[in-house]
C-alpha cells in the first residue's frame, strides 16, 4: 500500500520569502505524483503533477516541485510567496491504473505581511 | 468550461434526518469519487464508482450510501446523520484512461445540528 508523509503540519513564512514543503511517499510500486492547493471552504485546485520525464515539474501559481527517486520525495517550493498563497497544501500519490488517490495529512502554508 | 459541479454548497440537517449530497460533472468521465474531509485533516475517501462499479473503502459507514444514475450524475446519501458526519464533502472525477488525474468539485459542508 502507498503512504504520505508531510512531515510539517503548520508552515509560515514571510512575504517574499522563498518556501518548501516537505513530501515523502512510501511505495512499492511506480507512483504518479500531485500537489493540490485547498482554500478556506473551496475544492482541491491541482498545483502540479509528476507523471514520468523531467524530474523537476513546474506548476500554476509560480510553484515547482522535485521528483527524487532514491529519497522518496516530491517536495514542493516556490522562490517568493505572496499573501494570496496562504492555504492548505496536500501531496498526494496514486499507482498506475484506477486506484484513487492517497492523500498525506497537508500542510497549512501561512503567508505573513 | 468543463467541471465537477457540486450542489448545495452549504447543507444543514437535523441529527437523525436523512441528506442527499449531489454532485454533476461535464467531463464525461469514467470515475466518480466521494470523499469526506473534517476540519484541519486531508480527505477521506469513502467510495468511488468505476463506470457503474461501486467500490466501497472498508472502513466507510454504513450510514453512508451512494448512486449513480447516469455517467454525469452521483449522489451520496446520509441515511441518519450524526453529530460526528460534519464536514466538507468533496466530490471527485478521473477518466480511466491516462494519468486518472482527478479533478474536484467545490465541495459541500454539511453541518449537523
Amino acid at each position: 500500500a502507498q503512504s504520505v508523509t508531510q512531515l510539517d503540519s503548520q508552515v509560515p513564512v514571510f512575504e517574499e520569502a522563498p518556501v518548501e514543503l516537505r513530501c515523502n511517499y512510501s511505495s512499492s510500486v511506480s507512483v504518479y505524483l500531485f500537489w493540490y492547493v485547498q482554500y478556506p471552504n473551496q475544492g482541491l485546485q491541482l498545483l502540479l503533477k509528476y507523471l514520468s520525464g523531467s524530474t523537476l515539474v513546474k506548476g500554476i501559481n509560480g510553484f515547482e516541485a522535485e521528483f527524487n527517486k532514491s529519497q522518496t520525495s516530491f517536495h514542493l517550493r516556490k522562490p517568493s510567496v505572496h499573501i494570496s498563497d496562504t492555504a492548505e497544501y496536500f501531496c498526494a500519490v496514486k499507482i498506475s491504473g484506477n486506484t484513487p488517490l492517497v492523500f498525506g495529512k497537508g500542510t497549512r502554508l501561512s503567508v505573513i505581511a | 468550461d468543463a467541471m465537477v459541479i457540486q450542489n448545495p454548497r452549504y447543507q444543514v440537517t437535523q441529527f437523525g434526518k436523512p441528506v442527499t449530497l449531489s454532485c454533476s460533472q461535464t467531463l464525461n468521465h469514467n470515475v466518480m469519487y466521494w470523499y469526506q474531509q473534517k476540519s484541519s485533516q486531508a480527505p477521506k475517501l469513502l467510495f468511488h464508482y468505476y463506470d457503474k462499479d461501486f467500490n466501497n473503502e472498508a472502513d466507510t459507514p454504513d450510514n453512508f450510501q451512494s448512486r449513480r444514475p447516469n455517467t454525469s450524475f452521483c449522489f451520496l446519501d446520509i441515511r441518519s446523520p450524526g453529530l460526528g458526519d460534519a464536514a466538507m464533502y468533496l466530490c471527485a472525477t478521473s477518466s480511466k484512461r491516462g494519468t486518472n488525474e482527478q479533478f474536484f468539485g467545490p465541495g459541500t459542508r454539511l453541518t449537523v445540528l
